[in-house]
């Protein structure tokens, strides 16, 4: 079965500083990845994605994620933190072999970039 | 419409009553999705219609739980006797198509109270 394990409940940074929410998951055939932002009272909106290719995949906002096949994770990251990127940040999986079409959400890491 | 729409937002009801939850997704994405969030927690996995039919209920979590989507568009999902435990924000999102790569497009959700 496919599963997604986000190791930090919370992540504290300073602004202006690179920041890293963690993600690593589990699937039996070959993964697509995702991250999702969700602010609060809202919905999440999606922010990239890995489905093949180069590992190193660009989203929104200037996030970015690595894909390491190694050791199963999928580490969003960003160069320079803004206040405003704090919410709450989920990671999700497809398995396009044996999970059919549903995504699995990890349990979310909540980020809090102080000014 | 531009966005999955979801209506109520919010929903208060008390314990044994019936509760339906409207879920009106993107124009012409034929795969829909319902997922459930627990305060604190991920999205979690209830069902999904390819089309008019629910392809995967596997996440509905008893028989007081339903969901349908009668002409491909609109779906409704359905909660008799209500319990406390089933207080959550209920999320819809819509995809193109249940076998494309894209990410998931999520509505703002229905806050469900059941006092």
């Amino acid at each position: 079965a496919q599963s997604v394990a986000q190791p930090e409940d919370q992540v504290n940074v300073a602004e202006g500083n690179p920041l890293t929410v963690k993600c690593t998951y589990s699937v039996s055939g070959n993964p697509y990845l995702f991250w999702y932002v969700q602010y609060p009272n809202r919905g999440l909106q999606f922010l990239l994605k890995y489905i093949t290719g180069d590992n190193l995949v660009k989203g929104s906002y200037g996030f970015e994620a690595e894909f390491n096949k190694s050791q199963t994770s999928f580490h969003l990251k960003k160069p320079s933190a803004l206040v405003s990127d704090s919410a709450l940040y989920f990671c999700a999986v497809r398995d396009m072999v044996t999970g059919g079409f549903k995504t699995i959400f990890g349990a979310g890491t909540r980020l809090f970039v102080k000014a | 419409g531009a966005g999955v729409s979801q209506t109520p937002s919010n929903k208060v009801t008390e314990k044994g009553k019936y509760v339906e939850l409207r879920c009106d997704p993107i124009s012409g994405h034929t795969a829909l999705y319902w997922y459930r969030q627990s305060l604190g927690q991920g999205p979690e996995f209830l069902i999904y219609f390819q089309g008019t039919g629910a392809a995967d209920d596997s996440g509905l979590p008893n028989d007081r739980f339903f969901a349908v989507r009668p002409e491909g568009s609109v779906s409704t999902l359905k909660i008799q006797r209500t319990e406390r435990g089933d207080s959550a924000v209920y999320l819809c999102a819509s995809r193109s198509s249940p076998g494309d790569t894209g990410e998931l497009f999520f509505g703002e959700g229905s806050r469900l109270t059941v006092l």
